[in-house]
């Protein structure tokens, strides 16, 4: 079992639709969950955080956790065709960063 | 406030050959991390450094060694290089734990190893 999983994807959502990307992790102990985009050839640019069960919100973007389920999702609203990119579920594991493989999100005009 | 640099940004090197990537941290992050990012993946952990000592690392052989130094920066070699080592190599940086700090990402070194 994969540590943190994510769709590969591509998710294709209509310019002006809510996208929702998903993220499952392994390790209860996991305190710290992150989201960072990456757009093709560039670096991962850090999106949004969050340590507490519950939602998160900043601007169009919320991320969702809910640690009995291991489970972490990002919803962006009103998506744009700019938000096309891969976006990377992290996690903490004792002294690292574990990564997902990243899903693909197509924004259509 | 200065960013997460890395150096250089792109490199071709032969199959048996040694490379020393280089990163500066972000101004008054004393933690860096390393990255190895092959086509279609997400980044996988080689290792990490805190106050010029390795402080955790991935499933990585040892011929990919670090180095961090007084003034934070950091270097990754790789000796003996194979071609599965192409990959973008990302340095992050952080102060303390990642609870207090999120990890922010240099722009990466694009190996390409023939």
């Amino acid at each position: 079992q994969k540590e943190v999983e994510q769709n590969s994807g591509p998710l294709s959502v209509p310019e002006g639709a809510i996208a929702s990307l998903n993220c499952t992790y392994s390790d209860r102990g996991s305190q710290s969950f992150f989201w960072y985009r990456q757009y093709s050839g560039k670096s991962p640019e850090l999106i949004m955080f969050i340590y507490s069960n519950g939602d998160k919100e900043d601007g169009r973007f919320t991320a969702q956790l809910n640690k009995a389920s291991q489970y972490v999702s990002l919803l962006i609203r009103d998506s744009q065709p700019s938000d096309s990119a891969t976006y990377l579920c992290a996690v903490d594991n004792t002294d690292k960063l574990i990564f997902g493989t990243g899903t693909r999100l197509q924004v259509f005009p | 406030e200065t960013g997460v640099t890395q150096s250089p940004t792109h490199l071709i090197k032969t199959r048996g050959q040694q490379v020393t990537l280089r990163c500066s941290s972000q101004s008054g992050h004393n933690t860096v991390s390393w990255y190895q990012q092959a086509l279609g993946q997400g980044p996988q952990f080689i290792f990490q450094y805190y106050r010029e000592e390795e402080n955790g690392r991935g499933n990585f052989p040892p011929r990919f060694s670090g180095l961090q130094f007084p003034n934070y920066s950091s270097e990754l070699n790789v000796n003996a290089l194979e071609l599965d080592d192409s990959a973008l190599y990302l340095c992050a940086s952080s102060l303390g734990t990642f609870y207090n700090s999120p990890l922010h990402f240099g722009n990466g070194t694009r190996l390409t190893v023939t």
